[in-house]
């Protein structure tokens, strides 16, 4: 089956310590987003990238980091420099270049709780 | 900057109802409009996808309508069932290689 894979579901994390959240795609994506989602705020964009070793910050980049060293891999670090990384992580791949069919799809999220 | 509004935060319906849901956005350059579903706890799930040169897309019970003049989407949902009680997002691109800005979403809920 073709989709995104989050892991794990649930992290809990002691303050001072960093994590690091997986996204896997085999929809032979190139493009590949990190949202965080909070309880009433819409989606904000934390990190984005549209092809292999390459990455852009979104809206709130600090305290985090991503690599892409495959195209089916985005994995997003949560450091001890974000002061309050406690919330709900999206990862998302889209088409690139798809004259307007780059529908972004999601994957199953990873809740993260700093203790 | 890009803004976009979903406006009531939330919804209740009785079953059978057919209801529409809003979203306008402050920019009417977008280079599309995609429609989510949130389930509780869950990741996005994509339900239709409007580029800048259509009007309306349908999926089954969903018809999404764009105008792009006004700033406006809407999302119209027939016949309405408890299955689809959920949170609906909508979601604007403004260029070909630009990010998503999301609305805050709508929390439906149709009663048996």
């Amino acid at each position: 089956d073709g989709g995104i894979t989050q892991s794990p579901k649930y992290l809990f994390r002691k303050e001072g310590q960093n994590v690091t959240l997986s996204c896997e795609q085999n929809l032979n994506h190139d493009a590949m987003y990190w949202y965080r989602q909070d309880p009433g705020q819409g989606l904000r964009l934390i990190y984005y990238s549209q092809i292999v070793n390459d990455f852009q910050k979104g809206d709130i980049a600090e305290g985090y980091s991503v690599s892409r060293e495959k195209k089916e891999s985005f994995p997003l670090t949560v450091t001890s420099a974000q002061k309050n990384p406690t919330a709900f992580y999206l990862c998302a791949s889209s088409p690139r270049g798809a004259g307007g069919r780059d529908e972004q799809f999601f994957g199953p999220g990873t809740r993260l709780t700093v203790l | 900057k890009q803004e976009v509004t979903q406006i009531p935060a939330a919804l209740s319906v009785p079953e059978g109802e057919n209801l529409v849901l809003n979203c306008s956005f402050t920019d009417s350059a977008i280079y599309n409009l995609q429609w989510f579903r949130q389930d509780p706890g869950k990741g996005l799930t994509s339900l239709l996808l409007i580029q800048s040169s259509q009007r309306e897309q349908t999926s089954g019970r969903l018809n999404a309508s764009l105008d792009k003049s006004s700033g406006r989407s809407t999302l119209y949902i027939a016949a309405s069932q408890p299955g689809d009680s959920a949170t609906y997002l909508c979601a604007v691109r403004d260029g070909a290689n630009s990010k998503l800005t999301f609305g805050k979403g709508i929390t439906l809920s149709v009663r048996p």
